[in-house]
């Protein structure tokens, strides 16, 4: 079974603070997504990655940033946390592109609060 | 504008009766639809995908429909059982993003 694996369940961070999300995957996919999901918005695409040290931008970028320098590790970076930015953020893998087809597999999800 | 939208938020189905949960789409280039069930506390789950060149797609107790004239994607569980409450989402494949609805949370009643 794919196993995507976040760092951590729960965080909590001050305002300003510079806030690292960790994702690993273990089955060798190419592509790497970051979600967040709010009540009554669903899941909203922020970044993703088709390969090594490559991201496009999603549908909510602004304060966030990623990086990826290995195929298994997709990292999500708040360079400045904000309240706003509390939420619940998933990680997810595929193999293919998904117009191939190839459907997402997700993590278990970090609820970030932000004070 | 560009979405994926459920037509209600919360149904609620008596155990062992077929639950249906439907979905429009705004994209009519969209070709791949998935449909995932999210747990309380846990990451979206996948639980079914369909091509944009297929009507139907049976798996395990789950049905998919597509109509892509009018845009619109179902879900039928079949037998509903407890263990089925969660959130459903669908999705859609644009422009090599999967692209969320909101999501209906399917309530059991016993």
């Amino acid at each position: 079974d794919v196993k995507v694996t976040q760092s951590s369940r729960y965080l909590v961070k001050r305002t300003g603070e510079k806030v690292f999300l960790e994702c690993v995957q273990d089955m060798d996919h190419e592509n790497m997504f970051w979600y967040r999901q709010d009540p009554g918005l669903g899941l909203r695409l922020i970044y993703f990655s088709y390969d090594v040290k490559m991201k496009e931008k999603g549908d909510i970028p602004e304060g966030y940033s990623v990086s990826r320098e290995k195929k298994e590790r997709f990292s999500l970076i708040l360079e400045s946390a904000s309240t706003n930015q509390t939420s619940m953020y998933l990680c997810a893998s595929s193999l293919d592109s998904p117009g191939t087809g190839r459907a997402a597999f997700f993590g278990q999800g970090t609820r970030l609060t932000v004070v | 504008g560009e979405s994926v939208g459920l037509h209600l938020p919360t149904l609620s189905v008596q155990e062992g009766d077929n639950s249906i949960i439907n979905c429009a789409y705004s994209n009519s280039a969209s070709d791949y639809f998935i449909w995932y069930k999210q747990e309380s506390g846990k990451g979206p789950q996948f639980i079914i995908d369909i091509r944009s060149n297929m009507d139907k797609r049976q798996g395990q107790r789950v049905t998919v429909l597509l109509n892509k004239t009018v845009k619109h994607l179902s879900l039928q569980i079949a037998a509903t059982q407890p263990g089925d409450s969660a959130v459903y989402f669908c999705a859609e494949n644009r422009d090599d993003k999967i692209i969320f609805g909101k999501g209906t949370r399917l309530h059991i009643l016993p």
